[in-house]
């Protein structure tokens, strides 16, 4: 089954609202990464984050890591329209070689 | 810097002929090398990876083989497509080591009809 589970699966609110994703997990990682995708494009990383660390920051974007709960989300501030696009939470795997696990994805529309 | 390229963009392939798909990398040397299959509205499923040239690790038994014939090279074939082999496959290239992110080439939309 999939390592990476988010949250909703599909999000839709009004441009300048704030988006918040979520993104569980099942075994240890060494880190969690974000990406983005555009219908019918390649993914774009957006953050990463280490096991060791709880928050990021990268311009709008806000991810915080909770390993005890195994459990991340990704929080979109101000939206524009933009920002309409599928988003992924991705796992690196401590018993992993060097390779990703992505979840299923979370739909984002941003409504003009 | 680094560039991926993915070639065809869309491929419509009937059921029983062969497929080659190629993904090259510039810009970077001995990368990690990866290819994805995304069925419509899912996640990525990861196919092959690659450390190096030759090598090869396939994470789903299918009707899929890849190939890493240059450093900077990846290929993913199959010699009789089946339906179920319809899908946007993504390649992938990271720089050696765990804590990297990945690369997206652009993808290739294959139809099997």
């Amino acid at each position: 089954s999939q390592q990476g589970e988010e949250d909703p699966q599909a999000l839709s609110i009004q441009e300048g609202e704030n988006a918040t994703m979520n993104c569980s997990y099942k075994t240890s990682i060494n880190n969690l990464q974000w990406y983005r995708q555009n219908s019918g494009r390649g993914l774009v990383h957006l953050i990463l984050i280490r096991s060791n660390e709880r928050e990021k920051h990268s311009g709008r974007l806000r991810v915080t890591l909770d390993t005890s709960k195994k459990s991340s989300s990704l929080l979109i501030t101000a939206s524009r329209a933009a920002d309409t696009a599928s988003y992924f939470c991705a796992t690196d795997l401590i018993q992993g070689a060097q390779k990703l696990v992505f979840g299923q994805g979370t739909r984002l529309t941003i409504n003009p | 810097s680094q560039t991926i390229h993915q070639w065809p963009a869309t491929l419509v392939q009937p059921v029983g002929s062969p497929l080659s798909l190629e993904c090259t990398v510039e810009g970077t040397s001995n990368p990690n090398l990866y290819w994805y299959r995304q069925a419509a509205g899912r996640g990525l499923q990861l196919l092959f990876y690659s450390v190096g040239i030759g090598q090869i690790s396939s994470e789903v038994p299918q009707n899929l083989s890849a190939s890493r014939p240059q450093d900077r090279q990846f290929i993913l074939s199959s010699k009789k497509l089946l339906l179920s082999d319809s899908g946007f496959y993504l390649c992938a290239w990271s720089v050696g080591g765990k804590y990297n992110e990945q690369f997206f080439g652009p993808g290739t939309r294959l139809t099997v009809l």
